[in-house]
């Protein structure tokens, strides 16, 4: 079965600065991977996903992740942060087929003036 | 320690008929989201409910309805199933305002 590590329950960076959000998977065979955001009282929102395409995937609102198959992460990265970026992320893994979904526990982003 | 709980975990439906999922929030959590993803398709928000009161609507067909209750568990209606309503459903739950949601491990429907 496939599971997801999210190294950071909780990641706090200053507004303009680079952020990093941690992941890393464990599975049997090729799997997909997501990101999805939440802010509070919404629903969840897709970032981008990994489906065995390119390694390097750009998302939504300047996102991005690479996908490390070496080292099994799939780490969510921003160039610059901004004040709307703060809220909970999720690395999610999936069988082929997107018919198991495992979430992770989640990252809190907090973006600071 | 508790985890949200979903209730039945599989469930095979015949067209035409109609389904009830139940979530169970963890204790003290005020708001429950359900979400349904197809078969190769990503999770799509359905409805939120805070405090038995709907907080947010995605994109719920008119033949499903749902409620929260006093104790705040939920529960999913589904009438009139469809083929296409075959799907994973799942609930999450929170406290109102927080970041931390908590998924439940899902209710596979099938319908045939």
């Amino acid at each position: 079965a496939q599971s997801v590590t999210q190294l950071d329950s909780h990641v706090s960076v200053s507004e303009g600065t680079p952020v990093l959000l941690r992941c890393n998977y464990s599975s049997s065979y090729s799997p997909s991977l997501f990101w999805y955001v939440q802010h509070p009282n919404k629903g969840l929102q897709l970032l981008l996903k990994y489906t065995s395409a390119a390694t390097l995937v750009k998302g939504i609102n300047g996102f991005e992740a690479e996908f490390k198959k070496s080292e099994t992460s799939f780490h969510l990265t921003k160039p610059s942060a901004h004040m709307s970026d703060a809220a909970e992320y999720f690395c999610v893994v999936s069988d082929e087929d997107n018919n198991d979904m495992r979430f992770g526990a989640g990252t809190r982003l907090t973006v600071k003036p | 320690a508790a985890g949200v709980i979903q209730s039945p975990r599989h469930l095979i439906k015949e067209k035409r008929e109609t389904a009830t999922l139940k979530c169970y929030p963890i204790p003290r959590h005020d708001t429950v989201y359900w979400y349904q993803q197809g078969p190769g398709q990503d999770p799509q928000f359905l409805i939120s409910f805070y405090e038995k009161m709907q907080s947010d609507k995605g994109s719920i067909p008119d033949r499903f309805s749902a409620q929260q209750f006093s104790d705040y568990h939920s529960e999913l209606n589904m009438s009139s199933l469809e083929l296409g309503d075959s799907a994973l459903y799942f609930c999450a739950s929170s406290l109102q305002n927080s970041y931390e949601q908590y998924f439940g491990p899902g209710t596979r429907l099938t319908v045939t």
